[in-house]
């Protein structure tokens, strides 16, 4: 139990529905993270909220839409995605502080699985 | 560019035996190398931290080591275990700048009995 849960774990959507991911962490970070992990490639950094401010958007194209209403919780807002979409979807925080305290460690929840038809 | 690779891409071991995992970095300057270790359908959970001046660390029957100068590290872990069958990924974060570390592709680890 890494203390960020992410539901749903398993999702099949069509191209045309419209389907969120929830993240939740509960260990007092103020920072949030998406990522996405396909076969054989490195984890892909999506958003980043920090303080519940988006600092990043890694030219994510609009069909992900991220909303953070707290420092607790991550939605990623899922739209008319593309079977390349289908995807381990990662959800992670950190505690972040100022200059050479920070260690940079990232808590993952268990990911969202999915699979765009 | 900032680059994390990592090798082999697989590795297939039988329980029992050793096995030693490489990461070759560019990122620069460095704060600190992680390692990771990802089971299968789970999240990515830290097996260690290496920062400058630390030349080795262990943990249980992991062992990592790092050469910041010519900016290797490596992972061995000791009487391999079915469990540590997963994926192990070498994250290395960047000294000021960008807080985003930067991850490798990983090396597919399985341990046959």
């Amino acid at each position: 139990e890494t203390g960020v849960t992410q539901t749903p774990r398993h999702l099949v959507m069509g191209m045309t529905n419209k389907k969120s991911l929830k993240c939740e962490q509960h260990l007092g970070h103020n920072a949030m993270y998406w990522y996405k992990q396909s076969a054989k490639k490195p984890l892909e950094l999506m958003f980043v909220y920090n303080f519940k401010e988006q600092t990043e958007n890694n030219s994510v194209p609009s069909r992900f839409s991220p909303e953070c209403p707290n420092s607790s919780h991550l939605f990623l807002h899922l739209h008319t995605l593309q079977p390349e979409d289908s995807a381990l979807y990662l959800c992670a925080s950190s505690h972040r502080t100022s200059g050479r305290a920070e260690t940079g460690e990232l808590f993952f929840g268990e990911g969202s699985r999915l699979t765009v038809l | 560019k900032n680059q994390v690779e990592q090798s082999p891409q697989s590795l297939i071991i039988l329980e029992g035996k050793n096995c030693t995992l490489q990461c070759n970095y560019t990122v620069s300057p460095f704060s600190n190398l992680r390692w990771y270790k990802q089971d299968t359908g789970r999240g990515p959970v830290s097996l260690t931290i290496m920062t400058f001046s630390e030349n080795t660390k262990s943990n249980g029957r992991y062992t990592a080591t790092l050469d910041a100068d010519t900016k290797q590290s490596s992972l061995h872990i000791t009487a391999s275990q079915l469990s540590d069958s997963a994926s192990y990924i070498c994250v290395v974060k960047r000294e000021g700048g960008s807080y985003i570390p930067t991850f490798g592709r990983g090396t597919s680890l399985i341990v046959h009995p």
